[in-house]
């Protein structure tokens, strides 16, 4: 089993939508979690950061449930431009840390 | 702003051939990293530094070798290229030192083909 997990997709949603992605993680001593986005052949870039108590950023909202170990990312009235692919990043470790990164779930919005 | 300057952008090796893949960050970061990224397996790690001086392997390490220049630059090495070895490699550098993970910033890639 994949230490982080995501569904590849792709998801195709129009203009407008809500689409929502999970990821899970296996590692109960997770300590940081981070969404990233990485558009075709560029290199990927931080969206947001993950709290405990949920955190949004204008149509972006994410939220942790340490209890099921996963991850959401909720993209509310989709634009084009957030066509991408969304990759779930996992932090764990003690004294050193170790990054992981889910291999990342495509998001096509369509016109 | 450069942030991370990665080179070359692209590079096809025969198999057996060596190569130096450069990186420099211009942030002050204290740590470097270098992954690779291939369909379907997301962003693993293959060896990373978390301060001038020192560096430390990650997930697939095999087949590289790596140097913390000084605490701008950290480069990879393929000594005997593979076909095993193509892949689209990142270099990243992070604030961090000891503290909790900071943002990551990367460089746009280097696409690599050995043949």
């Amino acid at each position: 089993r994949k230490e982080v997990e995501q569904d590849p997709g792709p998801f195709n949603v129009p203009e407008g939508a809500t689409v929502a992605f999970n990821c899970t993680y296996s590692n109960s001593a997770s300590q940081s979690f981070f969404w990233y986005r990485q558009d075709c052949r560029k290199e990927p870039k931080l969206l947001m950061s993950v709290y405990s108590s949920g955190n949004e950023d204008g149509r972006f909202t994410a939220q942790l449930n340490r209890a099921s170990q996963y991850i959401s990312l909720l993209i509310r009235d989709s634009k084009l431009s957030d066509s991408a692919t969304y990759l779930c990043v996992v932090l764990t470790g003690t004294g050193g840390f170790k990054t992981i990164f889910g291999a990342g779930t495509r998001l096509f919005v369509k016109a | 702003n450069a942030g991370v300057t990665q080179t070359p952008k692209f590079q096809v090796l025969k198999t057996g051939q060596s190569m130096t893949l450069q990186c420099a960050q211009d942030m002050n970061h204290n740590s470097m990293y270098w992954y690779r990224q291939d369909p379907g397996m997301g962003l693993r790690l293959i060896y990373y530094s978390a301060s001038e001086g020192t560096t430390d392997k990650g997930e697939v390490p095999n087949g590289y070798n790596v140097s913390r220049l000084n605490k701008r630059e950290f480069s990879l090495r393929l000594e005997s290229a593979a076909p095993s070895q193509t892949s689209v490699y990142f270099c990243a550098s992070s604030e961090d030192k000891g503290a909790p993970y900071t943002e990551a910033f990367f460089g746009q890639g280097t696409r690599l083909t050995v043949v």
